[in-house]
């Protein structure tokens, strides 16, 4: 089945440092890629969605200059949380989809937990 | 995309069959319903999808209702591996994103 690769899994960092996490789809192409955040005891918040070369779209509340993507190949996408802070420490998720085909599943990272101190 | 409703939590024995429902009365046409779950500090798994006829693989089956106003997934021999939350969504056909809601979080009792 198609994978998803993230990376790192696990990012614990001082406050004000900015941290890339890595999306790669690694058996398929991947015209669209997603990102969603999760809180503890909660479900996921979709933050954004990118296309291959072109600008993300992000969705109400989440500041495009804090979380900063870049999906410039079809197998990787990027997500880098600039200057970031304790509110910021959260589960990120993203997700890919390849657009043959009516309704395709999306296939998911398996998260990268980010912990700033 | 139309919501979904779905019980908080549920729990199942081991090896016993799981029914996982889920009300979606809002439902259009052209929306597939689509069940995911996710397993403890892992990013979801696609599990089964369906837009009218009831659908079978490997993990599970799902049953849609005649008026689609609701769905069952069926786990037929759950397994502690098994224990997760299993979301319910909805999505149009125009592959919009999809939106998780809080899902029902599944137990499996040894």
């Amino acid at each position: 089945g198609a994978v998803v690769s993230q990376h790192p899994s696990r990012v614990i960092c001082k406050s004000g440092t900015s941290v890339k996490i890595e999306c790669r789809s690694l058996d398929f192409q991947a015209t669209t890629m997603f990102w969603y955040r999760q809180f503890p005891k909660q479900s996921l918040m979709l933050m954004a969605t990118s296309n291959e070369g072109s600008k993300a779209t992000y969705e109400q509340g989440v500041e495009k200059d804090k979380f900063l993507i870049n999906h410039a190949s079809l197998t990787l996408s990027t997500l880098t949380v600039t200057s970031a802070h304790p509110e910021d420490s959260s589960f990120y998720i993203c997700s890919a989809r390849t657009q043959t085909g009516q309704n395709q599943p999306q296939h998911f990272g398996d998260g990268t937990r980010l912990s700033i101190l | 995309d139309a919501k979904t409703t779905q019980p908080n939590s549920m729990e199942s024995n081991e090896e016993e069959p799981v029914h996982l429902p889920c009300n979606h009365s809002t439902i259009s046409g052209t929306d597939y319903i689509h069940w995911y779950r996710q397993l403890p500090s892992q990013g979801p798994e696609y599990v089964i999808h369906g837009l009218t006829s009831n659908v079978n693989n490997r993990m599970a089956s799902l049953a849609i209702a005649e008026d689609r106003k609701s769905s069952t997934l069926i786990l037929h021999r759950a397994t502690l591996r098994d224990a997760a939350v299993y979301y319910c969504i909805l999505r149009d056909a125009r592959n919009t994103p999809l939106v998780f809601g809080k899902g029902t979080r599944l137990s499996v009792i040894a």
